[in-house]
């Protein structure tokens, strides 16, 4: 089955950029998907097809895919970017099937 | 777009339940629909798609114990859950997207708790 590998945490100032990683095999060839949750909250979607924002979701989040990383870029990182984050693929390798990273604690120092 | 998902709750192992979700603003049968689980203190994990004609699609770990359905008339999604266990438990969500793959929309989430 497809692994996708997230960093457990991430730490960042106000106003700095955070980076959050999504590694799989040959994941530039797929088309990922993130998500942040609040505690206590649902999911939303952010960043969907590698570099589109999702609907209301400021320009400051943005998305890349190549190679075996994908990475969620936050410019100007506010407080209330604080979350959990979550990469997702759609496996067509063998059958068709979600999955998602285990995703990564965005903390604002 | 709003989910609204219901029908979680206390159930003993070896126990069945069928969660709902009711859709509004979209149609559920020409939507992507999905259901995705997170255990507590968990990250997420997917469960069950329908699309196109009916397709399903299941992961390993719910397969032949689930069944993911949709009823066009009242516009709900289902999840039919047998044979539950311990390690079911979590908050269940129910996602809409118009592309096969992408969770566009959730609704807030319904607990289930598997326990004697």
């Amino acid at each position: 089955s497809y692994v996708l590998t997230q960093p457990p945490s991430v730490s960042v100032a106000p106003g700095k950029t955070a980076r959050i990683t999504c590694g799989g095999n040959n994941i530039g060839s797929k088309s990922v998907h993130w998500y942040q949750q609040k505690p206590g909250q649902a999911p939303i979607l952010v960043v969907y097809d590698d570099s589109d924002r999702a609907p209301g979701i400021p320009e400051r989040f943005s998305g890349s895919n190549s190679d075996n990383t994908a990475t969620l870029t936050i410019s100007r990182v506010e407080a209330g970017d604080e979350a959990d984050y979550y990469c997702q693929v759609w496996d067509t390798t063998i059958d068709h099937v979600g999955v998602f990273g285990p995703g990564t604690k965005v903390t604002v120092l | 777009v709003m989910l609204v998902e219901s029908g979680g709750g206390l159930v003993q192992p070896g126990g069945s339940v069928r969660l709902s979700c009711v859709g509004s603003g979209f149609t559920v049968n020409t939507n992507y629909m999905t259901w995705v689980r997170q255990a507590p203190g968990k990250g997420l994990e997917w469960v069950s798609t329908i699309y196109d004609a009916d397709i399903t699609k299941y992961a390993d770990s719910v397969k032949g114990r689930f069944t993911i359905s949709r009823h066009s008339s009242n516009n709900t999604l289902f999840l039919q859950m047998n044979n539950l266990r311990p390690d079911d438990t979590a908050v269940y969500y129910c996602t809409r997207g118009m592309y096969i793959g992408r969770f566009q929309n959730w609704g807030q989430g319904t607990l289930l708790t598997v326990s004697s």
